[in-house]
């Protein structure tokens, strides 16, 4: 069984840039979250979907936002980009939103 | 609200020593706690779960303790090898559920 993917691995975008980020769960996996890992705050969640429905998230302001589709792919955006925003992004699946995650190996973005 | 513990400073043992690494938390007593191994630059991967009703989870070298009255979690890895050698994460769901909650992580560092 295929693991999550995510698309790109590597970004470089300039402050007030936008960047959209893609997530494809494992066959199966309807549930996808969010987190941003960066060295001071550790791995911090930002949001979780469940069959195209955003369930709960985390404390992040508005910039930060998210989707899923039908077929259980997410995709996470950012506007305005901001240096502080340079973090590894990284998604999970599961079954059903509770209990193991399966990471991806995440999108490392970096904002200069 | 919920906060994890897990000690900040690395852990470094001799090849073949049982490693120790502690989780602590506040407030509440989750349902399950889970631990994750964190390798650089890549995602999180799974370990084990142990729930609220389970003193004791095993999975070969690993085990898994669980205090909801010390609110507690101990991670021992048995028979340490060099390539054990990554940041361990203890995490758990508040309730509500749907959005993890992540410690900082603990590095351990196994010497041949």
């Amino acid at each position: 069984k295929a693991g999550v993917t995510q698309t790109p691995r590597y970004l470089i975008k300039t402050r007030g840039q936008q960047v959209t980020l893609s997530c494809s769960p494992i066959s199966g996996h309807r549930s996808v979250s969010w987190y941003q890992q960066t060295p001071g705050q550790g791995l911090q969640f930002l949001f979780e979907y469940f069959s195209e429905t955003q369930r709960n998230k985390g404390n992040f302001p508005g910039r930060f936002s998210g989707r899923q589709f039908s077929n259980s792919r997410s995709e996470m955006n950012v506007s305005t980009l901001e240096l502080g925003d340079s973090a590894l992004y990284l998604c999970a699946s599961s079954v059903k939103g509770v209990g193991e995650q399966y990471f991806g190996p995440g999108t490392r973005l970096t904002v200069t | 609200s919920q906060k994890i513990e897990q000690n900040s400073e690395a852990l470094n043992i001799q090849e073949g020593k049982t490693a120790t690494l502690t989780c602590n938390y506040t407030n509440y007593s989750p349902a399950y706690l889970q631990w994750y191994r964190q390798d650089p630059g890549r995602g999180p991967v799974f370990l084990l779960l142990i729930r609220e009703n389970e003193k004791e989870k095993r999975k070969e070298r690993l085990k898994v303790t669980f205090d909801t009255t010390l609110k507690q979690s101990l991670f021992h890895i048995t028979a340490s090898q060099p390539a054990d050698s990554a940041t361990y994460l203890c995490a758990l769901e508040p309730p509500g559920g749907f959005k993890t909650i992540f410690g900082a992580g603990t590095r351990l560092f196994v010497k041949a």
